[in-house]
């Protein structure tokens, strides 16, 4: 069965508007949770790291205060994309590790955002 | 992180085996090779990963060179389920908690 959960799997947003996304570990409780951006026919590109109970890791060109993320417990993280504009609509995953060494990494099915 | 290189695209005959390949050179001794599909507007899914040996899972095969300089996916028998993009990622092994670094892996056609 799954693993990783994540809700909505699509959303059409008003420009301007907030969409938040969740992403729920079902099968273990992880400190860690990641978030990737995809664009049709590219590849994945990590967001950020999302930490329990302190502040998430963004990468280098992604906006803190644009890409809200909490991570309130163990099995859930949330992203936000706040004042939601046309060139955030992409395909937005997250993803868990056990956090073991050499364990491998479980995705959700992915969030399709469009800002119309 | 560690770079791999992968083809573009690779086309294969239904029911027959496909090798992917995945060269990667800068690979340090404790990075674990991933490999991970991406079928169309899905998240990634797992599909073996390995250090030095040899892997089999019940969905494919991973052969890693000698020198761990290159790897090959095998798919024993596709079938158009498999037509994915497919990732060959390097995870620096003893943090559990790194995240998968993805770079623009191999389309796999399958064809009927």
């Amino acid at each position: 069965g799954a693993v990783v959960s994540q809700h909505p799997s699509w959303v059409i947003c008003k420009s301007g508007t907030s969409v938040k996304i969740e992403c729920r570990s079902l099968d273990f409780q992880a400190t860690t949770m990641f978030w990737y951006r995809q664009f049709p026919k590219q590849s994945l590109m990590l967001m950020a790291t999302s930490n329990e109970g302190s502040k998430a890791t963004y990468e280098q060109g992604v906006e803190k205060d644009k890409f809200l993320i909490n991570h309130a417990s163990l099995t859930l993280s949330t992203l936000t994309v706040t004042s939601a504009h046309p060139e955030d609509s992409s395909f937005y995953i997250c993803s868990v590790t056990r956090g073991q060494t050499g364990t491998e990494a479980f995705f959700g099915q992915g969030t399709r955002l469009t800002v119309v | 992180d560690a770079k791999t290189t992968q083809p573009n695209s690779m086309e294969s005959n239904e029911e027959e085996p496909v090798h992917l390949p995945c060269n990667h050179s800068t690979i340090s001794g404790t990075d674990y090779i991933h490999w991970y599909r991406q079928l169309p507007s899905q998240g990634p899914e797992y599909v073996i990963h390995g250090l030095t040996s040899n892997v089999n899972n019940r969905m494919a095969s991973l052969a890693i060179a000698e020198d761990r300089k290159s790897s090959t996916l095998i798919l024993h028998r596709a079938t158009l389920r498999d037509a994915a993009v497919y990732y060959c990622i390097l995870r620096w092994g003893p943090s559990g908690n790194t995240p998968l670094v993805f770079g623009k892996g191999t389309r796999l056609s399958v064809i009927a």
